[in-house]
């Protein structure tokens, strides 16, 4: 079966430093997958997605980058962290059906 | 361009009452319904979905109508419990039009809370 894990789980970071989130998917093969952020007592803001090594779309223009190294990892990127980062960010994979399944989540406080 | 509607939460019941969380949505085509949900700090777990029109998902006693006619996909639950409490997110697949990749377009998030 399909697992998906993302790493930290929480985190604290100052303003100005940097950013590496990732995500790893078990259990099927060349998966879309995606990045998500949600703010505190707010939705799911869409902010880039993959469709296959090296593919990256981004939703939103923003200080995060994306890359896709592997088939089954996708890594969240900053060079720079602002307060407005923080929040609740998810990974997600889909493979040929339209429901996309969801990981654990990053908990990231920007102080 | 397509968007869901979902009604402002938060909702709060009470043990054993119905739940219905309206849901709309606005697209082209004939797009997949789903019905997410959030437990306190974790991820999103698919609740069900529907794929074409008079679908009926259901899932753990909670069912959702796909209703073309009406541009909804209400989620109800007769008898809530307190595990219950959590955010509902309704979405719609984007379908593959124009270089859309097929994405979920989710609604804001409905807060349920069930009291004892």
């Amino acid at each position: 079966s399909q697992t998906i894990h993302q790493w930290p789980a929480t985190l604290v970071q100052p303003v100005g430093s940097p950013l590496s989130l990732e995500c790893t998917v078990e259990g099927t093969s060349n998966p879309n997958l995606y990045w998500y952020r949600q703010a505190a007592g707010r939705g799911l803001q869409l902010l880039f997605y993959s469709v296959g090594i090296g593919q990256i779309s981004s939703e939103v223009p923003q200080n995060l980058s994306a890359s896709r190294p592997q088939d089954r990892q996708f890594i969240l990127s900053s060079k720079k962290l602002l307060l407005s980062d923080s929040g609740f960010y998810l990974c997600a994979w889909r493979v040929t059906s339209y429901e996309q399944y969801f990981g654990p989540g990053t908990r990231l406080t920007v102080t | 361009g397509n968007s869901v509607t979902q009604m402002e939460g938060p909702v709060t019941l009470s043990e054993e009452a119905f739940l219905t969380i309206n849901c709309t949505y606005t697209a082209t085509g004939y797009p997949s319904l789903f019905w997410y949900v959030q437990y306190p700090g974790e991820g999103l777990q698919l609740l069900l979905k529907a794929t074409k029109a008079d679908d009926k998902g259901s899932n753990k006693g909670f069912e959702a109508t796909y209703r073309k006619e009406t541009t909804s996909f209400h989620l109800e639950k007769g008898s809530v419990q307190v595990s219950d409490s959590a955010v509902y997110f309704c979405a719609l697949s984007d379908m593959y039009y124009g270089g859309s990749q097929g994405n979920l377009i989710f609604g804001k998030g409905t807060k349920l809370s069930v009291k004892p």
